[in-house]
């Protein structure tokens, strides 16, 4: 079994709809990612919790908000979506007692927005 | 905003061949992450590194860390077909106030061809 689960894998949808990608995790990590990545660019992140009660922007959070629902559970949303937010979005957790915070990444949601 | 910079962006080379992957940054890193994402999947930690200097093996990859902690590589002998992949190195930054961020690099897609 992953250890963190992404859903939905795929999805397809028109401008202007709303959209939720949810993450799951059974790390036990208290720390939880949403990264999102175009070819050429790596991997730019879009929000980050360091824990239930803590949430914080990244570098590319316009048009995004997110919710961390229990230390397991972190959904990303894209309140009406646009063409330019297709791209591989990417959930991460990682711990806090380890000192180079390695990520441990889901397997993706390939977003298109038409 | 900190930069990390991959070279080459697009590698493709004959299996047995050696290569040498390159990322370079004008920032100091506490710590330098390397990981490999195949098609489909999430990317995985192979290595960090966190000393300047600091070299490290995984089978027949050899990572290095810059003396000044600005730069790292990755030199594959003898390349396989199973060593095709994404490859991305992440900057740690912990600033003197106990923020950390991680930076991701452009990423180096490699092609082994049997």
């Amino acid at each position: 079994d992953a250890d963190v689960t992404q859903t939905p894998r795929n999805r397809i949808t028109k401008t202007g709809k709303r959209i939720m990608l949810e993450c799951s995790q059974t790390k036990g990590h208290d720390r939880m990612y949403w990264y999102r990545q175009d070819p050429g660019l790596g991997l730019r992140l879009i929000y980050y919790s360091f824990d239930v009660k803590d949430i914080n922007k990244g570098e590319i959070s316009d048009g995004y908000s997110v919710s961390r629902q229990a230390q397991a559970k972190f959904s990303l949303s894209l309140e009406s979506a646009i063409p330019n937010q297709t791209a591989l979005y990417f959930c991460a957790t990682s711990d806090s007692r380890t000192e180079t915070q390695p990520q441990h990444f889901g397997d993706g949601t390939r977003l298109s927005i038409l | 905003t900190q930069l990390l910079e991959q070279s080459p962006q697009f590698l493709s080379i004959q299996e047995g061949e050696n290569l040498t992957v390159y990322c370079n940054s004008s920032s100091v890193f506490s710590s330098l992450q390397w990981y490999r994402q195949e098609p489909g999947e999430g990317p995985v930690l192979l290595v960090t590194v966190v000393t300047g200097g600091e070299v490290k093996k995984l089978k027949r990859l050899t990572f290095q860390f810059g003396d000044a902690r600005k730069d790292s590589s990755l030199h594959i002998t003898a390349a396989q077909p199973g060593d095709t992949g994404l490859y991305l190195c992440a900057g740690l930054v912990i600033s003197n106030f106990g923020n950390e961020k991680l930076t991701f690099g452009t990423g180096t897609r490699l092609t082994i061809i049997p």
